[in-house]
């Protein structure tokens, strides 16, 4: 069982440069979000999808972008790389829409922007 | 905003001891569901419980159980019979959030001593 992948685990950014965490998810949930992870801050939501072609912000979606065209895959863009970016990255799907029940996780990215 | 609230940003417990980690929240729903996740140093997000609010009874897992008072909106994780496997940070969640996402506390990082 797969469950929820997220690729890269690791990854190292300069200041401005962009990139795209992957999300995959082979439980046919048609929720999925994504939520950073910072010292003491526990995690925050960055943007979420109902569904194929459905997104939405969440708390902290700024700098970030997504898009859903499948069931399946939710990446998230980062268009121009800072150091407040730097955070620990979750991408997360439920069976159950909003309000949302159990969450299932991705092992998490590890992102430092330099 | 609905806030979620741990109290205890680090706490320790002896082997073989129980220790309670508190929640409180904030919320105008009548029903809706709460949860106790679990992140070892593997970053791993792992679901300890879940309470439906609706339900009197309080949930149990094997070791883990909680203490759920709807008037109060307190949601406390006790583990009984403490291991080294559970060191770990604790985080609570509702969907509080916008929509009825999930909303993180700032989590409980738990020692246990042998």
């Amino acid at each position: 069982n797969a469950g929820v992948t997220q690729t890269p685990k690791f990854q190292v950014l300069k200041t401005g440069q962009s990139m795209t965490l992957q999300c995959a998810q082979d439980m046919n949930h048609e929720y999925m979000s994504w939520y950073r992870q910072d010292p003491g801050m526990g995690l925050r939501l960055i943007h979420y999808s109902v569904g194929a072609g459905i997104t939405d912000q969440g708390e902290v979606p700024n700098g970030y972008n997504v898009s859903r065209s499948t069931t399946e895959d939710f990446p998230l863009r980062l268009l121009s790389a800072a150091p407040s970016q730097t955070s620990v990255y979750f991408c997360a799907s439920s069976r159950q829409g909003v309000p949302v029940g159990e969450l299932f996780f991705g092992e998490g990215s590890r992102l430092t922007v330099l | 905003a609905q806030t979620v609230t741990q109290s205890q940003p680090e706490m320790s417990v002896q082997e073989a001891e129980t220790v309670t980690l508190s929640c409180t929240y904030d919320t105008s729903e009548s029903d809706y569901y709460l949860f106790w996740y679990k992140q070892p140093p593997s970053r791993q997000m792992i679901l300890v419980i879940r309470q439906e609010a609706y339900k009197q009874q309080n949930a149990t897992e094997n070791r883990f159980s909680v203490n759920f008072q709807k008037a109060a909106k307190s949601f406390s994780l006790k583990i009984s019979d403490s291991q080294l496997g559970d060191a770990a940070m604790y985080f609570c969640a509702y969907p509080g959030g916008s929509q009825g996402n999930l909303i993180f506390g700032k989590g409980t990082k738990l020692s246990v001593k042998p």
